[in-house]
């Protein structure tokens, strides 16, 4: 597609639920990225994928933060038991390349925004 | 770490009004640094970036200065206009895992007519 689509926009959920937020890059970028943003707060990196391998996973909060990436395309991000802390909007980016992805630009999804109550 | 800190906001500004927004970082070695651009239901956009000391990134009329001596990255505009209302974070990766963009919070501005 012509940008990063990302689904749903809005979520919200009740704790201790499981939620699945999916991204649809670019097609033919290669790297994926997942970024989280609190209230008031930057970006936190969350995982990198080059192709459907995940080389970098170091940002994932917890054991029930998972991500995978199907036919170097989409990729689902799973919070299972939802805190109140993982409030915050998930943003995936796309760029055509891994390493010195950041120079060359990454594209970014509009996020979606999850409220846990 | 790799870490960024930028001015807090909101900032509010009439139009033609000079805009600064503070940006220092910390780092190991020579990071790239960036500003990247949230305009209201957009996704983040790269406004300029300098990958370099003394480089200068500039577009749509902002420019900021990749100052190695005070660790800094300022964004400067001369004259705002309402259309630049957005958020605005400052950024960089380390050359070791350029792929990986450490974030500052954030500033929201504000340009009224």
């Amino acid at each position: 597609g012509a940008g990063v689509s990302q689904s749903p926009s809005n979520k919200v959920t009740e704790k201790g639920k499981d939620v699945e937020l999916r991204c649809d890059p670019i097609s033919g970028h290669t790297a994926l990225y997942w970024y989280r943003q609190r209230l008031g707060q930057g970006l936190e990196f969350l995982i990198y994928f080059q192709g459907n391998s995940a080389p970098d996973k170091s940002g994932l909060p917890s054991d029930r933060f998972s991500a995978e990436r199907t036919g170097e395309s989409v990729s689902t991000l799973t919070i299972q038991r939802t805190q109140q802390e993982d409030s915050a909007v998930y943003l995936c980016a796309s760029s055509l390349h891994g390493p010195m992805a950041a120079n060359y630009g990454y594209t970014f999804g509009s996020g979606t925004r999850l409220t846990v109550v | 770490g790799n870490s960024v800190t930028q001015m807090e906001g909101p900032v509010t500004l009439s139009e033609e009004a000079f805009l600064t927004i503070n940006c220092t970082y910390t780092a190991t070695g020579y990071p790239s640094l960036f500003w990247y651009v949230q305009y209201p239901g957009e996704g983040l956009q790269l406004l300029l970036k300098a990958t370099k000391a003394d480089d200068k990134g500039s577009n749509k009329g902002f420019e900021a200065t990749y100052r190695k001596e005070t660790t800094s990255f300022h964004l400067e505009k001369g004259s705002v206009q309402v259309s630049d209302s957005a958020v605005y974070f400052c950024a960089l990766t380390p050359r070791s895992n350029d792929y990986k963009l450490s974030f500052g919070a954030g500033t929201t501005v504000t340009v009224r007519a």
